[in-house]
């Protein structure tokens, strides 16, 4: 079945660095890949997606690649701010077969320093 | 607009004592609906979905169980808690499968 991998688990950049956390997955028939952040205390909510038809998608400050070949998507977040600091979390679909639910990662807590 | 909502935001049960956890959506019709529970510090585990009234599928054996009365309803219910069930439990909903999930706030669960 499918697995999701997220690395690092904890990431501490200074205010306006960029932060990068990356994911694999292991089923190739996996298509949808979104990202979410999840304030302490509440529940997760969807920052970008994308979907395996493309290899990049931006919005503002926040950007996602994947790479289908290498199995692998990351998360690329600019010009970092304190309201950045949060638990990222990377899922990929379980793929096909009637079963589409999401596979998550263990989650990146992101640290911003000012 | 479409909000979900859970409750209770906290609960503290005794080892063997029942649980029921409710979750509900409002604008929207038959929605994805979702139980996770994510313990201190990781992950989410996908417990329940249900794309249906009455159609739960179930990703972990363990002993909870989930039911899906009314189209936008969703209750996680176990007849004897257990210390490991301890955890914040959430609900999400979706307009349809590899679409956005929608967190409601959750349940934080603690079991003595």
């Amino acid at each position: 079945g499918e697995n999701v991998e997220q690395h690092p688990s904890t990431l501490s950049v200074q205010e306006g660095d960029s932060a990068v956390i990356k994911c694999t997955y292991s089923d190739s028939a996996s298509n949808y890949f979104p990202w979410y952040k999840q304030e302490l205390g509440k529940g997760p909510q969807l920052i970008i997606d994308i979907r395996s038809n493309v290899g990049e998608k931006k919005d503002q400050r926040i950007a996602v690649t994947l790479n289908k070949t290498a199995k692998h998507f990351s998360l690329h977040i600019t010009e970092t701010q304190p309201e950045d600091s949060a638990v990222y979390f990377c899922a990929a679909s379980k793929g096909g077969g009637g079963n589409y639910q999401l596979i998550w990662g263990a989650g990146t807590k992101l640290i911003i320093k000012p | 607009s479409q909000t979900i909502h859970q409750w209770p935001a906290t609960l503290v049960q005794p080892v063997g004592s029942p649980l029921s956890l409710e979750c509900t959506v409002e604008g929207t019709s038959n929605p994805n609906l979702y139980w996770y529970r994510q313990a201190a510090g990781r992950g989410l585990q996908l417990l329940f979905y249900s794309v249906g009234i009455g159609q739960i599928s179930s990703e972990v054996p363990q002993n909870l169980s989930a039911s899906r009365p009314q189209d936008r309803q969703f209750i996680l219910s176990s007849k004897k808690l257990l210390l490991s069930d301890s955890g914040f439990y959430l609900c999400a909903w979706s307009i349809a499968p590899l679409e956005t999930q929608y967190f409601g706030p959750g349940t934080r669960l603690l079991v003595l």
